[in-house]
């Protein structure tokens, strides 16, 4: 079945420091996928999407790039904050089934 | 608009007890889900309503874990007799059409003593 892998945590950066998370996914057909966060003490947010091949989703200075030949979903961020402190869920969505990552703690040191 | 709300935060009870959690979807959504994350691990569906039809419920554990969508609005989710390994944090999303992204409430997190 369709299923979601991503890199484990906890991830320990410091302020300015580049992020990657890396996903990638098993699934027949064309899902769609999707990056949420939590932030702590809240519930999961929606941060970005692709919903096709080469799409890139992008919010808050986070990008990740839907690749097909390779199953991934890789999210980056160039300089990440303190506030970017939270966990992170890959997720994909096939025929409204969705499917979570078992999620990535980021941690962001001042 | 109101996003997706569910009671209690938090709830702690000992094995063999029952707890109920409610989940209340952003007003107008038929799409109603529950999933938990158990343990740190990935987050798992659990069953979906459209309106107050169980459309799939094939991510239920067993038959401790019963949901109603009486009057496809609010939702609970009860576990009767709780046990230890339902410990975790229960999320509810709903969404207005199957497709739409999905909107999270803040989960319930479930300790079972």
């Amino acid at each position: 079945g369709d299923s979601v892998t991503q890199m484990e945590g906890p991830v320990t950066l410091s302020e300015e420091a580049f992020l990657t998370i890396n996903c990638t996914y098993t699934a027949t057909g064309y899902p769609s996928l999707f990056w949420y966060v939590q932030y702590p003490g809240e519930g999961l947010q929606l941060l970005l999407k692709a919903t096709k091949a080469d799409d890139k989703g992008s919010n808050k200075g986070f990008e990740a790039t839907y690749r097909k030949e390779t199953t991934s979903f890789h999210l980056e961020k160039g300089s990440v904050q303190v506030s970017d402190s939270a966990v992170y869920f890959c997720a994909l969505s096939h025929n409204n089934d969705m499917r979570f990552g078992a999620g990535t703690r980021l941690t962001v040191k001042p | 608009e109101a996003g997706v709300t569910q009671f209690p935060s938090h709830s702690v009870i000992e094995k063999g007890q029952t707890v109920t959690l409610r989940c209340d979807p952003i007003s107008g959504h038929d799409n109603l889900y529950w999933y938990r994350r158990v343990m740190g691990k990935e987050i798992k569906f659990l069953l979906h309503f459209v309106k107050e039809s169980k459309q799939d419920e094939s991510g239920m554990p067993n038959n401790r874990f019963l949901a109603e969508r009486t009057g496809g609005t609010y939702s609970t989710l009860k576990v009767q007799p709780a046990e230890l390994e339902d410990s975790g944090v229960y999320f509810c999303a709903s969404s207005q059409d199957r497709g739409s992204p999905q909107h999270f409430g803040d989960g319930t997190r479930l300790s079972i003593l």
